[in-house]
């Protein structure tokens, strides 16, 4: 499985402040996404990167912004956190890779452990 | 993305064999179905996706009506380790992100 870290696990700010959550993948896969899930839902895109130079918004973009520092890093940042920010956010990486038919048609998603996030 | 359509929960004796049913009415021809779980606080991982044919892996098997308006997962013998909130996804093909629903919170009663 991809090897995907997620700093800091646990971050507790307050309203006002600017947050960046970071995201690391070993396993050189170039597609790398930001969820955010709340209590008892699904989890919801926000931003999605195809390689180094693409980045797209998700469902829910509002808010956040990111930087794709280089294949291996996929940070998301929270301008000015508000409370109803506060969840689990995920990172993920996907093996896509058109030359590869099975990969292509599958493009497994790895996620991170998690970064709980709590805005006061 | 398609929608689908899945039991809010489910329960299942440890050892029994659980099928977790989900509705896709609306699936285009290009759509894959993905089947993801999530273990208790940890990150969804992947379990097994299929287009039209019956697939097979070592975690689950998928079952694909003739149709393509529903599947099922299968999991072939419940264990402990198998209770999470299992999400059943519509993806054309390698070019759109995941859209996770509610999914089917399953519980697996020693």
């Amino acid at each position: 499985d991809a090897d995907v870290t997620q700093t800091p696990r646990n971050r507790i700010t307050k309203t006002g402040k600017r947050i960046m959550l970071e995201c690391s993948q070993t396993k050189g896969h170039d597609r790398m996404y930001w969820y955010r899930q709340d209590p008892g839902l699904g989890l919801r895109l926000i931003y999605y990167s195809f390689d180094v130079k693409d980045i797209n918004k998700g469902e829910i973009s509002d808010g956040y912004s990111v930087s794709r520092q280089a294949q291996a890093k996929f940070s998301l940042s929270l301008e000015s956190a508000i409370p109803n920010q506060t969840a689990l956010y995920f990172c993920a990486t996907s093996d896509f890779n058109p030359r590869d038919r099975d990969s292509l048609l599958a493009d497994t998603q790895y996620f991170g452990p998690g970064t709980r996030l709590t805005v006061l | 993305d398609a929608k689908t359509t899945q039991p809010n929960s489910m329960e299942s004796n440890e050892e029994e064999p659980v099928h977790l049913p989900c509705n896709h009415s609306t699936i285009s021809g290009t759509d894959y179905i993905h089947w993801y779980r999530q273990l208790p606080s940890q990150g969804p991982e992947y379990v097994i996706h299929g287009l039209t044919s019956n697939v097979n892996n070592r975690m689950a098997s998928l079952a694909i009506a003739e149709d393509r308006k529903s599947s099922t997962l299968i999991l072939h013998r419940a264990t402990l380790r198998d209770a999470a909130v299992y999400y059943c996804i519509l993806r054309d093909w390698g070019n759109t992100p995941l859209v996770f629903g509610k999914g089917t919170r399953l519980s697996v009663i020693a």
